[in-house]
């Protein structure tokens, strides 16, 4: 059902840069909707992380930041921490033939070396 | 505090019926849209569907049109999703989570209710 396409894993060491792709078509991102991204750990419920592509709800560091370009997205992650090792989702809006619908990319793993 | 809380887990055999419940607090629960999410064992976000509880208004995901009820008593400020005929297939964690009041994202999530179904 994923019509958002994320690397399904992607490391680093504390206090590298991390960025997550999501990758939309012109029913979704291209057509101008918004990208939203959700942190989930281990046995938990997904969080809200950036919103509108790259507003950080109150609580979220800054180390985390969001953009939007064309059919795609980016989730940036600087400086990462220990405590950052999720999965980590985009999420938008689409508008194709077979009926509007939200949209969640297929998730990506991030392991902090 | 803006709280989404969820029915607990539960296990049904084949071909039994289900209801779930979420129950939310510390807002107007009539004026944000309510959302459901599957979460299938190791997999990732597929969204079902949502109801706008001030007027029961139900929009489904194609994929899940036909195969779940969502519907909610705002008397008692509670979503549900529900199945009238479980498969194995539907074993998964459910995710109940609030519309933002003026985007298309979910800010606020329930704690997640699993739902197996032995085959």
């Amino acid at each position: 059902q994923s019509v958002l396409t994320q690397p399904p894993s992607m490391s680093g060491a504390p206090g590298q840069r991390v960025t997550i792709s999501c990758t939309g078509s012109n029913s979704n991102i291209g057509a101008g909707y918004d990208v939203h991204w959700y942190q989930q750990l281990p046995g938990t419920a997904p969080k809200l992380l950036i919103y509108d592509n790259n507003n950080r709800p109150s609580g979220v560091p800054d180390r985390f930041s969001g953009s939007k370009s064309g059919t795609s997205a980016s989730l940036a992650i600087s400086g990462l921490q220990a405590e950052d090792e999720a999965d980590y989702y985009c999420q938008s809006y689409d508008s194709s033939l077979s009926g509007p619908s939200y949209v969640f990319g297929t998730g990506t793993k991030v392991t902090v070396l | 505090e803006v709280q989404l809380v969820q029915s607990g887990a539960e296990v049904k055999k084949p071909g039994e019926s289900l209801k779930i419940s979420c129950k939310g607090s510390g807002y107007s629960f009539t004026s944000f849209w309510i959302g459901w999410v599957r979460q299938m064992p190791g997999k990732g976000l597929e969204w079902m569907g949502r109801i706008f509880p001030g007027d029961s208004d139900t929009r489904y995901s194609p994929s899940f049109q036909g195969q779940v009820t969502i519907s909610a008593d705002k008397s008692i400020n509670t979503a549900y999703l529900q199945w009238s005929s479980l498969k194995a297939s539907d074993t998964a964690i459910y995710y109940c989570a609030r519309r933002s009041l003026h985007a298309h994202n979910f800010d606020y999530w329930g704690q997640g209710t699993l739902v197996t179904v032995p085959s």
